[in-house]
């Protein structure tokens, strides 16, 4: 029960673009901005986008992130098997003020 | 090189205590501001608590609101949780993070950047 609603699964094949979605509502994502993590198994999460939109150096172009009102998008492109990991959606809720992730999804490379 | 580092952890039994600690280095520790992030076995990420650069901001999530204290410690470059009343649901891998800030004028969108390997708390009898 997540105040972040995201699948609990995608998959795709190689080269394939694929997009996580994230749901908030207007406490949330419609007033703070969006942050995507990525977590392989065993380890601890990374992020992989910023501000809703912005990289970290390091992080290939085929990851892409957008946010447009209560909701937030993660978009991969040009899918490779070594993006097979958990991928969670967070931001701060300016009512509950703390910080919220989603549940996250759980991304397999057919 | 960042490098957060946690300790503390183990079994303990319901209605206890616990200190967790994290120990940076790598960087201007009484910059940033850090928070505790866990997660239950095979579950997902929940924030915990956060604590600013001068312990000026603390905030908690609500289930661990009078339970839960955060300090820091900017001369030995540590972070901590005591964690009392101990409850099987507080059972999950803790990780220290740091916050950095995306600024545009006088906005700042905050992230957790650099993430410690976590520590493990069980409470079970």
């Amino acid at each position: 029960q997540s105040v972040l609603t995201q699948p609990p699964s995608a998959s795709g094949t190689p080269g394939q673009r694929v997009t996580i979605s994230c749901s908030g509502s207007s406490s949330n994502i419609g007033s703070n901005t969006v942050n995507w993590y990525q977590q392989f198994p065993g380890t601890a999460p990374k992020v992989l986008i910023y501000s809703n939109n912005q990289r970290p150096s390091g992080v290939p172009d085929r990851f892409s992130g957008s946010k447009s009102g209560t909701s937030a998008s993660l978009a991969i492109s040009g899918l490779q098997s070594e993006d097979e990991a958990d991928y969670y959606c967070a931001t701060s809720d300016d009512s509950l003020k703390a910080w919220v992730f989603g549940g996250g999804t759980k991304l397999t490379v057919l | 090189e960042v490098q957060l580092v946690e300790s503390g952890g183990g079994l303990v039994q319901p209605g206890r205590s616990l200190r967790l600690s994290c120990a940076a280095s790598g960087f201007r520790f009484d910059d940033y501001a850090l928070h505790w992030v866990r997660q239950a076995p095979g579950k997902g990420l929940e924030w915990v608590s956060g604590i600013s650069w001068n312990s000026g901001i603390i905030e908690y999530v609500d289930s661990v609101k009078g339970r839960f204290t955060i300090s820091r410690d900017n001369a030995k470059n540590s972070l901590y949780l005591q964690m009392k009343s101990l409850r099987a649901e507080d059972t999950a891998l803790y990780y220290c993070a740091t916050v950095s800030a995306d600024c545009s004028g006088a906005t700042c969108n905050e992230y957790f950047h650099h993430w410690g390997q976590g520590t493990l708390v069980t409470v079970s009898s």
